[in-house]
């Protein structure tokens, strides 16, 4: 079954230092999404990315984030002088398309637990 | 605002009982919601999803109600299983202008055996 990937698994990092947390979507799947997690809290979104261009956007994603789809399979999130409060789980979704209608499920992946020191 | 709440932070049950977890919303514009289970240290994993325009869907082992009067969205898990122990969110998509989800902050359920 295809399923969403995200490397690293851990990303430990010195606070002001830059990081890229990377995700490969379903392969057939074109929108894109970044979530985050802050230990012992709820999901909350960040960024949906459709087209080459960011759709939404959250008031977390702030100038210090950006996503970028390098290639035909990669979606990036750079988070440039990281703080101590970026430290949770990152999650990276995917979803369908069909005909011109967005699918609704998103699928997301088993994420990247980022720890800023 | 917008805001999806759950009732409960934790359910025990019984191995073998039926488990419900409730979760209210607050935006009536919302037109799909869906069940995620999270396992320790994995992403939320999809178990069911019901639009709007439903009140009741049933999948295998599991069903959603949702209530757009009150605003109210259970999942009812039957025949709970040890597997099932997992916190449940539930999340919902802010109508047809966004495919952002908006999720409630959770609820842990412990299956005793």
């Amino acid at each position: 079954e295809p399923e969403v990937t995200q490397t690293p698994s851990h990303q430990v990092t010195q606070m002001g230092q830059e990081v890229i947390l990377r995700c490969v979507p379903i392969s057939n799947h074109l929108y894109f999404y970044w979530y985050r997690q802050i230990l012992g809290q709820k999901v909350e979104f960040l960024v949906s990315f459709y087209n080459n261009e960011i759709s939404e956007k959250s008031e977390i994603f702030d100038d210090q984030f950006s996503v970028e789809r390098p290639d035909g399979s990669n979606f990036t999130l750079k988070i440039r002088s990281t703080k101590l409060e970026d430290s949770a789980m990152y999650f990276c979704a995917s979803s369908g398309i069909s005909g011109r209608a967005v699918l609704n499920e998103q699928f997301f992946g088993p994420g990247t637990r980022l720890t800023v020191l | 605002g917008e805001s999806v709440g759950l009732h409960l932070p934790t359910l025990s049950v019984q191995e073998g009982d039926n488990s419900i977890i409730n979760c209210a919303y607050s935006n009536s514009a919302s037109d799909y919601f869906i069940w995620y289970k999270q396992e320790s240290g994995k992403g939320p994993q999809f178990i069911i999803d019901i639009r709007s325009n439903m009140d009741k869907r049933q999948g295998q082992r599991v069903t959603v109600l949702l209530n757009k009067t009150v605003k109210h969205l259970s999942l009812q898990i039957a025949a709970t299983q040890p597997g099932d122990s997992a916190v449940y969110f539930c999340a919902e998509k802010a109508g047809d202008s966004s495919y952002k989800l908006i999720f409630g902050s959770g609820t842990r359920l412990l299956v005793r055996p």
